[in-house]
């Protein structure tokens, strides 16, 4: 079975810019959630998506949005984008939503120069 | 408000010994702790979780010790190996309301040949 894919690896974009990052979860996985990860704040939640729909929101601002398809992919998007939005963004798919046991992607490094 | 933090940020073992993790929460309604590892380049890979009302839970060379009068939760990994070089996280999960993953920092572990 594969594990959860993130594309892209690697993005570098420019301030004011905005970037969309893509997330396939583990085949029959429902719940997908996001994470910013960063030296300085460690790793933090963005969103939860289950069956379409925004579960639970973190405390970033609204430049951060998300999606979740039909068939469980998500997206994550981040407009206007400032030079603090460097970080590694991670993705993880849980089988049910009230699992426990979350698997996560290798990441999208974002790089905001 | 909610926070899972780490007492040592780095840890540097023997390959053999035992190495023990740390990790401090607040949250006192948190229902499941976990441990994840992340290696250099990779997501977070669940260790063990432990549920709020237990104190002890073993796998394979890990134990994970929960006390909850002092709030604190820890990670045994026993002989230690090179392969256990990583970043360990702690985590926390309220499985009756949010559910997000609250992060400790991390501790870099390494272990020396």
């Amino acid at each position: 079975k594969a594990g959860v894919t993130q594309t892209p690896r690697y993005l570098i974009k420019t301030r004011g810019q905005q970037v969309t990052l893509s997330c396939s979860p583990i085949s029959g996985h429902r719940s997908v959630s996001w994470y910013q990860q960063t030296p300085g704040q460690g790793l933090q939640f963005l969103f939860e998506y289950f069956s379409e729909t925004q579960r639970n929101k973190g405390n970033f601002p609204g430049r951060f949005s998300g999606r979740q398809f039909s068939n469980s992919r998500s997206e994550m998007n981040v407009s206007t984008l400032e030079l603090g939005d460097s970080a590694l963004y991670l993705c993880a798919s849980r089988e049910l939503t009230g699992a426990v046991e979350a698997f996560f992607g290798q990441g999208t490094r974002l790089t905001v120069v | 408000g909610e926070s899972v933090g780490l007492h040592l940020p780095t840890l540097s073992v023997q390959e053999g010994d035992n190495s023990i993790i740390n990790c401090a929460y607040s949250n006192s309604a948190s229902d499941y702790f976990i441990w994840y590892k992340q290696e250099s380049g990779k997501g977070p890979q669940f260790i063990i979780d432990i549920r709020s009302n237990m104190d002890k839970r073993q796998g394979q060379r890990v134990t994970v010790l929960l006390n909850k009068t002092v709030k604190h939760l820890s990670l045994q990994i026993a002989a230690t190996q090179p392969g256990d070089s990583a970043v360990y996280f702690c985590a926390e999960k309220n499985q009756g309301g949010s559910e997000k993953l609250v992060f400790g920092k991390g501790t870099k572990l390494t272990v020396n040949p």
